[in-house]
């Protein structure tokens, strides 16, 4: 049963353009919602995250978007760059779950120069 | 200085062997977790120890156990390895109990069973 369901698998965006990632959840009683980088060979990072109390929320060229009636996320990558290359990851927690992340799938995300 | 250190890093057995994996955290966190990431890169939790008590434990087999000598130490031991153990496995850990803490990751260990 995958309770975070992300899309696309991969993506492919030329530098300088806006890389966009979805996901979408079935628990309603998620209520945390992080982004993880992870590169070739190394463990996942976490990137930014947000709360379900906000529509939005940015650091950076990195935004999140919210959407709690549709039960759904986003991660924007503004003016993306070669150096963004690497498998992003939703995911999502709530306090019943103690310290659990669920994860999406992942997308490989390539910027080409 | 690496926050969460595992060894090691890459790990070839073959089936029906037994081998341990060694994570340590210099962080200061309570707690520590094992994902696992499969072939098409989906990670999923395993376990996840606080003061060093299990407080998760998905469905995992039992052949899979893992131990915390101390809070800064999360080992995990395979017991009679198969080839669809071989996956690349990831050691964490975070602040505290809490849902919304950030989680800090090792470089993972991979394995491959043959």
């Amino acid at each position: 049963q995958q309770q975070v369901k992300q899309s696309p698998q991969s993506l492919i965006v030329q530098k300088g353009g806006i890389s966009i990632i979805n996901c979408a959840y079935e628990n309603t009683a998620f209520d945390y919602f992080p982004w993880y980088q992870q590169f070739p060979g190394k463990g996942p990072a976490l990137l930014i995250a947000i709360r379900p109390d906000v529509s939005e929320k940015k650091e950076g060229r990195f935004t999140i978007s919210f959407n709690k009636s549709a039960k759904q996320f986003s991660l924007h990558i503004m003016d993306s760059q070669p150096g963004d290359s690497a498998t992003y990851f939703c995911a999502a927690s709530w306090v019943e779950y103690g310290n659990k992340l669920v994860f999406g799938a992942g997308t490989i995300l390539r910027v080409k120069s | 200085d690496t926050a969460v250190s595992q060894t090691p890093k890459y790990l070839v057995t073959q089936m029906g062997n037994d081998k341990s994996i060694k994570c340590e955290q210099n962080l200061g966190h309570d707690t520590m977790y094992w994902y696992k990431q499969d072939s098409k890169k989906f990670l999923k939790i395993m376990f996840s120890y606080n003061n060093k008590e299990l407080i998760i434990n998905e469905t995992v087999p039992n052949r899979f156990s893992p131990k915390s000598p101390d809070k800064a130490h999360l080992n995990l031991h395979i017991n009679s390895l198969e080839l669809g153990d071989s996956a690349v496995y990831f050691c964490a850990s975070s602040q505290g109990r809490g849902w919304d803490t950030e989680a800090f990751f090792g470089q993972g260990t991979r394995l491959t069973v043959v």
